[in-house]
């Protein structure tokens, strides 16, 4: 089984600053990683997958990069909406698909 | 638009069956994998199952191997989760998903709301 590891566990970004948010995976899921966003009573919402393709509808400000067992989600200049927890999956090798245990985004 | 609309939710006693549905609407439901993904009470992500979009294969965590079972009805557009011997660890918001592309298995692009199963005595 692949475990993710998601850091920080929290981490405190003024608006319009940057945020990195790491994910690491215990071996290589190669390039299929995907991100997901979710706010308090909503369900998770697709951000990323192939590990920096934005999915439909995502603004730009979101991006993702890395491959094997190493990857960053950045979000160029934060927004009111963005704050957030934000966790990654791998489905490289499954099963089981596993998330990362999260990284909570919280407003500085 | 995709829409997965989760229901069957409620409170169940340690041991005690429930079985979940999730009606799926806005795309063609037989082509598509679908994932049963569960959140506990102020916890992370936990994936739970997997069902290929004809049926024939199904995967399932190790935590609910043996106890819970996943179905579909193509002809409905309806996906299923039958959970046996819950336990108190089972408390969970379950979410359905569908994979990303069809006749594959991929990640979840779209989610349901969620069904909140409470097991407790």
């Amino acid at each position: 089984e692949i475990v993710m590891t998601q850091s920080p566990a929290t981490l405190s970004v003024s608006p319009g600053e940057r945020a990195t948010l790491s994910c690491r995976a215990s071996q290589s899921a190669s390039s299929n990683l995907a991100w997901y966003q979710q706010k308090p009573g909503q369900a998770p919402r697709l951000l990323i997958y192939g590990a920096s393709t934005r999915a439909t509808g995502v603004p730009a400000r979101f991006s993702g990069s890395g491959s094997g067992t190493e990857f960053t989600l950045t979000i160029s200049s934060l927004q009111s909406e963005d704050f957030a927890v934000y966790y990654c999956q791998q489905y490289n090798n499954w099963p089981p698909y596993t998330f990362g245990q999260g990284t909570k985004l919280e407003i500085k | 638009q995709v829409q997965l609309v989760e229901s069957g939710g409620g409170v169940v006693q340690p041991g005690r069956s429930l079985r979940l549905s999730c009606a799926a609407s806005g795309f063609t439901f037989r082509n598509y994998a679908m994932h049963w993904v569960r959140q506990a009470p102020g916890k992370g992500l936990e994936w739970v199952t997997v069902i290929s979009y004809d049926g024939s294969n199904k995967y399932y965590a190790d935590s609910v191997k043996g106890r819970f079972t996943i179905s579909r009805d193509n002809s409905k557009n309806m996906l299923f989760l039958q959970m046996n011997s819950l336990r108190a660890e089972d408390t969970a918001v379950y979410y359905c998903a569908r994979d990303a592309l069809d006749s594959g298995f991929y990640y979840s692009a779209f989610w349901g709301q969620g069904t909140l199963i409470t097991v407790s005595s």
